[in-house]
Protein backbone atom coordinates (compact mmCIF):
# COMPACT_ATOMS: atom_id res chain seq x y z
CA UNK A 1 0.00 0.00 0.00
CA UNK A 2 0.70 3.47 -0.67
CA UNK A 3 2.42 4.78 2.66
CA UNK A 4 4.44 7.39 4.52
CA UNK A 5 7.37 5.54 6.42
CA UNK A 6 9.55 7.27 9.11
CA UNK A 7 12.63 6.06 10.56
CA UNK A 8 13.18 5.72 13.71
CA UNK A 9 10.42 5.61 15.59
CA UNK A 10 11.56 5.95 18.92
CA UNK A 11 15.33 8.14 19.31
CA UNK A 12 17.01 8.54 22.53
CA UNK A 13 20.18 10.89 22.29
CA UNK A 14 22.24 13.07 24.19
CA UNK A 15 22.72 16.61 24.06
CA UNK A 16 25.08 18.41 20.98
CA UNK A 17 24.98 14.90 18.89
CA UNK A 18 24.34 15.02 15.05
CA UNK A 19 21.24 12.62 14.43
CA UNK A 20 19.06 12.42 11.40
CA UNK A 21 15.46 11.40 10.83
CA UNK A 22 14.52 9.95 7.61
CA UNK A 23 11.48 9.81 5.59
CA UNK A 24 9.89 7.94 2.43
CA UNK A 25 6.52 7.69 0.83
CA UNK A 26 5.50 5.67 -2.16
CA UNK A 27 2.50 8.34 -2.67
CA UNK A 28 4.33 9.76 -5.60
CA UNK A 29 3.72 12.76 -4.34
CA UNK A 30 6.23 15.48 -4.92
CA UNK A 31 5.41 17.62 -1.67
CA UNK A 32 7.01 16.86 1.15
CA UNK A 33 7.44 18.44 5.07
CA UNK A 34 8.77 18.11 8.18
CA UNK A 35 6.97 19.20 11.46
CA UNK A 36 7.06 19.08 15.16
CA UNK A 37 4.47 18.48 17.44
CA UNK A 38 4.63 19.35 21.45
CA UNK A 39 1.80 19.41 23.75
CA UNK A 40 -0.48 22.02 23.80
CA UNK A 41 0.96 24.38 20.65
CA UNK A 42 0.21 21.88 17.95
CA UNK A 43 2.37 21.04 14.79
CA UNK A 44 4.65 23.12 13.43
CA UNK A 45 6.18 23.33 10.10
CA UNK A 46 9.72 22.99 10.40
CA UNK A 47 10.49 22.58 6.23
CA UNK A 48 8.89 21.67 3.56
CA UNK A 49 10.25 20.78 0.32
CA UNK A 50 8.08 21.15 -3.09
CA UNK A 51 10.64 19.10 -5.63
CA UNK A 52 13.54 17.52 -5.13
CA UNK A 53 15.03 20.75 -6.28
CA UNK A 54 13.47 23.02 -3.84
CA UNK A 55 13.71 23.40 0.31
CA UNK A 56 11.77 25.97 2.21
CA UNK A 57 12.07 26.79 5.73
CA UNK A 58 9.02 26.57 7.73
CA UNK A 59 8.21 28.27 10.60
CA UNK A 60 10.56 26.78 13.34
CA UNK A 61 14.12 26.22 11.09
CA UNK A 62 16.28 27.16 13.41
CA UNK A 63 18.58 24.45 14.77
CA UNK A 64 17.39 21.91 11.66
CA UNK A 65 18.65 21.27 8.06
CA UNK A 66 17.22 18.51 5.76
CA UNK A 67 17.93 16.82 2.49
CA UNK A 68 15.96 16.05 -0.08
CA UNK A 69 17.68 13.34 -1.58
CA UNK A 70 14.66 11.66 -4.15
CA UNK A 71 11.76 12.42 -5.11
CA UNK A 72 10.28 9.69 -2.32
CA UNK A 73 12.81 10.68 0.14
CA UNK A 74 13.15 13.60 2.57
CA UNK A 75 15.67 13.74 5.44
CA UNK A 76 15.75 16.01 8.71
CA UNK A 77 19.01 16.58 10.97
CA UNK A 78 19.92 18.32 13.90
CA UNK A 79 22.80 19.15 13.70
CA UNK A 80 23.58 19.66 17.32
CA UNK A 81 20.40 18.41 19.17
CA UNK A 82 19.80 20.37 22.46
CA UNK A 83 17.04 19.35 24.63
CA UNK A 84 13.92 21.56 23.59
CA UNK A 85 14.38 19.57 20.90
CA UNK A 86 12.84 16.63 22.02
CA UNK A 87 9.10 16.28 20.73
CA UNK A 88 7.28 14.08 18.04
CA UNK A 89 8.52 15.03 14.78
CA UNK A 90 5.95 14.10 11.89
CA UNK A 91 6.63 14.17 7.97
CA UNK A 92 4.19 14.75 5.64
CA UNK A 93 3.11 14.29 1.73
CA UNK A 94 1.23 16.34 -0.50
CA UNK A 95 0.17 16.44 -3.84
CA UNK A 96 -0.11 19.44 -5.57
CA UNK A 97 -2.53 18.34 -8.47
CA UNK A 98 -5.29 16.88 -5.99
CA UNK A 99 -8.38 19.42 -5.45
CA UNK A 100 -7.76 20.61 -2.07
CA UNK A 101 -4.04 18.98 -1.39
CA UNK A 102 -4.37 17.50 1.65
CA UNK A 103 -1.43 16.48 3.54
CA UNK A 104 -0.64 12.84 4.29
CA UNK A 105 0.95 11.61 7.20
CA UNK A 106 3.61 9.26 8.74
CA UNK A 107 3.31 7.91 12.21
CA UNK A 108 5.86 9.80 13.77
CA UNK A 109 9.37 9.75 15.25
CA UNK A 110 9.52 10.42 19.18
CA UNK A 111 13.00 11.90 19.99
CA UNK A 112 14.23 12.72 23.34
CA UNK A 113 17.47 14.83 23.74
CA UNK A 114 19.23 14.16 27.24
CA UNK B 1 -1.21 36.79 10.70
CA UNK B 2 -3.34 33.95 9.28
CA UNK B 3 -4.66 31.10 11.75
CA UNK B 4 -6.58 28.92 12.83
CA UNK B 5 -8.47 28.47 16.39
CA UNK B 6 -9.35 25.32 18.52
CA UNK B 7 -11.51 26.32 21.74
CA UNK B 8 -10.96 24.01 24.12
CA UNK B 9 -7.49 21.52 24.41
CA UNK B 10 -9.54 19.14 26.63
CA UNK B 11 -13.24 17.69 25.75
CA UNK B 12 -14.73 14.84 27.78
CA UNK B 13 -17.92 12.89 27.00
CA UNK B 14 -19.88 10.59 27.75
CA UNK B 15 -20.36 7.42 25.80
CA UNK B 16 -23.49 7.99 23.39
CA UNK B 17 -23.30 11.47 23.94
CA UNK B 18 -23.13 14.34 21.74
CA UNK B 19 -19.24 14.93 20.87
CA UNK B 20 -18.61 19.15 19.54
CA UNK B 21 -15.10 20.30 18.76
CA UNK B 22 -15.26 23.68 17.91
CA UNK B 23 -12.83 25.53 14.93
CA UNK B 24 -12.41 28.82 14.10
CA UNK B 25 -10.51 30.58 10.83
CA UNK B 26 -9.14 33.85 10.65
CA UNK B 27 -9.80 35.21 7.09
CA UNK B 28 -12.77 36.48 5.05
CA UNK B 29 -11.67 34.54 2.34
CA UNK B 30 -12.93 31.10 3.36
CA UNK B 31 -9.88 28.86 2.99
CA UNK B 32 -9.79 24.77 3.06
CA UNK B 33 -10.52 23.29 5.94
CA UNK B 34 -9.42 20.18 7.45
CA UNK B 35 -9.89 17.82 10.36
CA UNK B 36 -7.20 15.30 11.56
CA UNK B 37 -7.79 13.27 14.44
CA UNK B 38 -4.60 11.40 15.62
CA UNK B 39 -4.83 8.13 17.75
CA UNK B 40 -2.31 6.83 20.33
CA UNK B 41 1.01 6.58 19.22
CA UNK B 42 -0.15 7.30 15.73
CA UNK B 43 0.39 9.78 12.86
CA UNK B 44 -2.55 12.11 11.77
CA UNK B 45 -4.97 10.86 9.60
CA UNK B 46 -7.55 12.79 7.55
CA UNK B 47 -10.89 12.98 9.41
CA UNK B 48 -12.51 15.22 7.06
CA UNK B 49 -12.27 17.87 4.51
CA UNK B 50 -14.74 20.89 3.25
CA UNK B 51 -14.86 20.98 -0.21
CA UNK B 52 -17.40 24.22 -1.19
CA UNK B 53 -20.04 21.48 -2.52
CA UNK B 54 -21.81 21.79 0.57
CA UNK B 55 -21.79 23.04 4.17
CA UNK B 56 -22.04 19.92 5.99
CA UNK B 57 -19.48 17.81 5.24
CA UNK B 58 -19.63 14.61 6.17
CA UNK B 59 -16.40 12.16 7.42
CA UNK B 60 -15.25 8.84 8.40
CA UNK B 61 -16.81 7.55 11.69
CA UNK B 62 -19.75 9.42 11.78
CA UNK B 63 -18.11 12.61 12.47
CA UNK B 64 -19.42 15.51 9.93
CA UNK B 65 -18.62 19.11 10.26
CA UNK B 66 -20.06 22.57 9.67
CA UNK B 67 -18.64 25.21 7.47
CA UNK B 68 -20.29 28.44 8.35
CA UNK B 69 -18.22 31.41 6.45
CA UNK B 70 -20.47 34.24 8.89
CA UNK B 71 -18.98 32.62 11.78
CA UNK B 72 -15.65 31.94 10.22
CA UNK B 73 -16.13 27.99 11.87
CA UNK B 74 -15.63 24.85 10.90
CA UNK B 75 -16.56 22.82 14.18
CA UNK B 76 -16.75 19.47 14.32
CA UNK B 77 -19.54 17.02 15.49
CA UNK B 78 -20.74 13.36 15.78
CA UNK B 79 -24.29 12.61 17.08
CA UNK B 80 -23.13 9.61 19.41
CA UNK B 81 -20.02 9.34 21.46
CA UNK B 82 -17.81 6.28 21.40
CA UNK B 83 -15.00 4.70 23.44
CA UNK B 84 -12.99 4.09 20.52
CA UNK B 85 -13.61 8.62 19.44
CA UNK B 86 -10.96 9.33 21.69
CA UNK B 87 -8.12 10.21 20.39
CA UNK B 88 -6.56 13.79 19.49
CA UNK B 89 -8.78 16.31 17.08
CA UNK B 90 -6.73 18.72 14.71
CA UNK B 91 -8.26 21.47 12.77
CA UNK B 92 -6.41 22.55 9.75
CA UNK B 93 -6.73 25.34 6.94
CA UNK B 94 -5.03 26.12 4.11
CA UNK B 95 -4.90 29.82 2.73
CA UNK B 96 -3.78 30.53 -0.98
CA UNK B 97 -0.77 29.16 -1.51
CA UNK B 98 0.54 25.93 0.23
CA UNK B 99 1.53 26.18 3.64
CA UNK B 100 -1.06 24.63 6.27
CA UNK B 101 -1.90 25.91 9.92
CA UNK B 102 -2.99 23.67 12.45
CA UNK B 103 -4.84 24.14 15.64
CA UNK B 104 -3.36 23.66 18.81
CA UNK B 105 -5.20 20.19 18.40
CA UNK B 106 -8.42 19.08 21.37
CA UNK B 107 -8.01 15.95 22.91
CA UNK B 108 -11.27 13.56 23.62
CA UNK B 109 -12.23 12.13 26.50
CA UNK B 110 -14.88 9.58 26.24
CA UNK B 111 -15.77 8.63 29.54
CA UNK B 112 -17.81 4.78 29.40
Amino acid sequence: DADVTQTPRNRITKTGKRIMLECSQTKGHDRMYWYRQDPGLGLRLIYYSFDVKDINKGEISDGYSVSRQAQAKFSLSLESAIPNQTALYFCATSDPGASYNEQFFGPGTRLTVL
Amino acid sequence: AQSVTQLGSHVSVSEGALVLLRCNYSSSVPPYLFWYVQYPNQGLQLLLKYTSAATLVKGINGFEAEFKKSETSFHLTKPSAHMSDAAEYFCAVRYTGNQFYFGTGTSLTVIP
